[in-house]
């Protein structure tokens, strides 16, 4: 069975820089063909994919928020962490983190399945 | 304003069929079939309902059903039940760096 799970700070700061934590298992990022993608979802909001980390180390960004995100991985604690700078009000939104299995084509795809979500609210 | 578009809201009675279309443009959905789309409840995480326009997961309803043509990707549930009552969303791949998304469906059975 595989689980994603994501952690870190509910509250933060405008101008402050996040951290969230994706906790996975039942699969490898060592394995060939696997990724794991991070999304937020403001209020009442459309999906909005952020980023992108597969199991050879590439990387994928959304162009509008490349400059502020970094995404990586911890294999020894089978992890992928995303780091989001410069926290706005407008940024507060549930985050999530899924399973990208490549199938025909290198992603972003489609994901399954998805972490429960975290919801981070930014305010001073 | 998503980069795909979706109807706000559909409706339909137990038992009937209904259609949610999603349309984008020739660098998404037109020159891809790699349409996706999601089943989301209300706090609830996203579960992939639909991917590679018309391919389910295991596990997941053949009531369930996609569909293309030109830059428009359809999701169709057929014998709707009271448990279908969801959001939807359709995703496309567009590239790789870009994965555009709909606004979303509320799905209401009446």
């Amino acid at each position: 069975q595989i689980t994603l799970k994501e952690s870190g700070p509910t509250l933060v700061k405008p101008t402050q820089t996040l951290t969230l934590t994706c906790s996975f298992s039942g699969f490898s990022l060592s394995t060939s063909g696997e990724g794991v993608g991070w999304f937020r979802q403001p209020p009442g909001k459309a999906l909005e994919w952020l980023a992108n980390f597969y199991w050879d180390d590439d990387t994928r960004y959304n162009p509008s928020l490349k400059s502020r995100l970094t995404i990586s991985k911890d294999s020894s604690k089978n992890q992928v962490v995303l780091r989001m700078t410069n926290m706005d009000s407008v940024d507060t939104a549930t985050f999530y983190c899924a399973r990208e299995r490549i199938s025909m084509i290198r992603g972003p795809n489609w994901f399954d399945p998805w972490g429960q979500g975290i919801l981070v609210t930014v305010s001073s | 304003q998503s980069d795909l578009t979706q109807p706000a809201s559909v409706s339909g009675s137990p038992g009937q069929s209904i259609t949610i279309s999603c349309t984008g443009t020739s660098s998404d959905i037109g020159t891809y079939n790699y349409v996706s789309w999601y089943q989301q409840y209300p706090g609830k995480a996203p579960k992939l309902m639909i991917y590679d326009v018309n391919k389910r997961p295991s596990g997941v309803s053949d009531r369930f059903s996609g569909s293309k043509s030109g830059n428009t990707a359809s999701l169709t549930i057929s014998g709707l039940q009271t448990e279908d009552e969801a959001h939807y969303f359709c995703s496309s791949y567009a590239g790789s760096t870009t994965l555009p998304f709909g606004g979303g469906t509320k799905l209401t059975v009446l």
